[in-house]
């Protein structure tokens, strides 16, 4: 079970926007600590896509956009592509065991 | 560009050990933190164990404390994980990332493409 708590999956339409949350604890992302996401595509490393909650390293879309409240940060991705269809995680940090990761989020393209 | 290079993973029969090893390139090694993560098959996942730039600080995940020890050489820009004990469990692809520290937190901007170790009899 993961320290931090996703939908195991999602699903949207070409064009559409979805979200994924990411819920945590008074020891992790209610301590103040930031949201980090990766996306993970079909066979690959996962790769940072979010950073500090909201910011996006070069080279992500702007399609992609990312937010925290109190003890929950969310993922969303605006004018959904095919080739957004991949896992999602999110990262934070903890007491213990310092690096916490959700549990994944599948998002299907239909 | 960064690079991130693991091996070492192979098929061990439970209880026996065996040793990762992460070759980096791209960047000034000693100036970052480095981690293991890693992803059981068709699971998410899971922080192993990260050690500072100069070897002074270091942590475990609970699951492999004791087991397993995590090392590096900034003369060889390498990262290693020697893993002992090894169980089903221990069953994964293992990334090697290079952690980002900053005023948005701790987080990994680099990972490897992942070696499998894969424990049975």
């Amino acid at each position: 079970q993961s320290v931090l708590t996703q939908p195991p999956s999602v699903s949207g339409a070409p064009g559409q926007r979805v979200t994924i949350s990411c819920t945590g604890s008074s020891s992790n992302i209610g301590a103040g600590y930031d949201v980090h996401w990766y996306q993970q595509l079909p066979g690959t490393a996962p790769k940072l896509l979010i950073y500090g909650n909201s910011n996006r390293p070069s080279g992500v879309p702007d399609r992609f956009s990312g937010s925290k409240s109190g003890t929950s940060a969310s993922l969303a991705i605006t004018g959904l592509q095919a080739e957004d269809e991949a896992d999602y995680y999110c990262q934070s940090y903890d007491s213990s065991p310092y690096w916490v990761f959700g549990g994944g989020t599948k998002l299907t393209v239909l | 560009e960064v690079q991130l290079v693991e091996s070492g993973g192979g098929l061990v029969q439970p209880g026996r050990s065996l040793r990762l090893s992460c070759a980096a390139s791209g960047f000034t090694f000693d100036d970052y933190a480095m981690h293991w993560v890693r992803q059981a098959p068709g699971k998410g996942l899971e922080w192993v164990s990260g050690i500072s730039w100069n070897s002074g600080s270091i942590g475990y995940a609970d699951s492999v404390k004791g087991r397993f020890t995590i090392s590096r050489d900034n003369a060889k820009n390498s990262l290693y994980l020697q893993m002992n004990s090894l169980r089903a469990e221990d069953t994964a692809l293992y990334y090697c990332a290079k952690e980002l520290a900053d005023s948005s937190g701790w987080y990994f901007d680099y990972w490897g493409q992942g070696t499998l170790v894969t424990v049975s009899s």
